[in-house]
């Protein structure tokens, strides 16, 4: 069984400029969520994707946005990129929905300059 | 959402056990507890929930007060390993997990 992957693990980009980040859930999952964390916070809700639909949003710009494809894997988009979107991204999958177990990868590092 | 409240850092010596405490004034009487925890370099990791009664895993155990306003994450013999910030998360049956800042444990040899 493999867990939660993501890539890339590190990334650099400049303002204003577009990013897509990648996930692939665990096996036999079927939805993924999306959190951000910025250094010395805990992480926060971006959103949740469910049988590739959008299933619940945290308080995100609409430049966020989201996609989860038929076997499940998933990307974060974010444009026209900020300073403050610098920050580790973390997915995480599970079974159905927040009350089952969420499985969370080792997360894409993006610094934005 | 359900606020929780947790002590910013705790440390504890190898071997002893280690209690977490959360403070979750507002939860409400459907609302799950679990627990989570993040180790260096690495996303968060699940550890033990639970709604009323006490829970047991192989990694921990969860003390939930009678009142459910508060609960305790016991790790029974700290080891180096768990070196780690330990989430206390309030689950409303909403998509979302809450995270707070978490308390950053260290555990000395």
């Amino acid at each position: 069984e493999t867990g939660v992957t993501q890539s890339p693990t590190h990334l650099i980009k400049t303002r204003g400029q577009q990013v897509t980040l990648r996930c692939s859930s665990q096996s036999g999952h079927n939805t993924v969520s999306w959190y951000q964390q910025a250094l010395g916070q805990g992480p926060q809700f971006i959103f949740q994707y469910y049988r590739e639909e959008e299933n619940g949003r945290g308080n995100f710009p609409p430049r966020f946005s989201g996609l989860q494809f038929p076997n499940y894997s998933s990307e974060l988009n974010v444009n026209a990129l900020e300073l403050d979107d610098s920050a580790l991204y973390l997915c995480a999958s599970s079974l159905v929905g927040f009350q089952e177990t969420q499985y969370f990868g080792p997360g894409t590092r993006l610094l934005v300059l | 959402d359900a606020k929780t409240t947790q002590p910013n850092s705790m440390e504890s010596n190898e071997e002893e056990p280690v209690h977490l405490p959360c403070n979750h004034s507002t939860i409400s009487g459907t609302d799950y507890i679990h627990w989570y925890r993040q180790l260096p370099s690495q996303g968060p990791e699940y550890v033990i929930h639970g709604l009323t009664s006490n829970v047991n895993n192989r990694m921990a155990s969860l003390a939930i007060a009678e009142d459910r306003k508060s609960s305790t994450l016991i790790l029974h013999r700290a080891t180096l390993r768990d070196a780690a910030v330990y989430y206390c998360i309030v689950i409303q049956g909403a998509q979302k997990l809450v995270f707070g800042q978490g308390t950053r444990l260290t555990i000395n040899p």
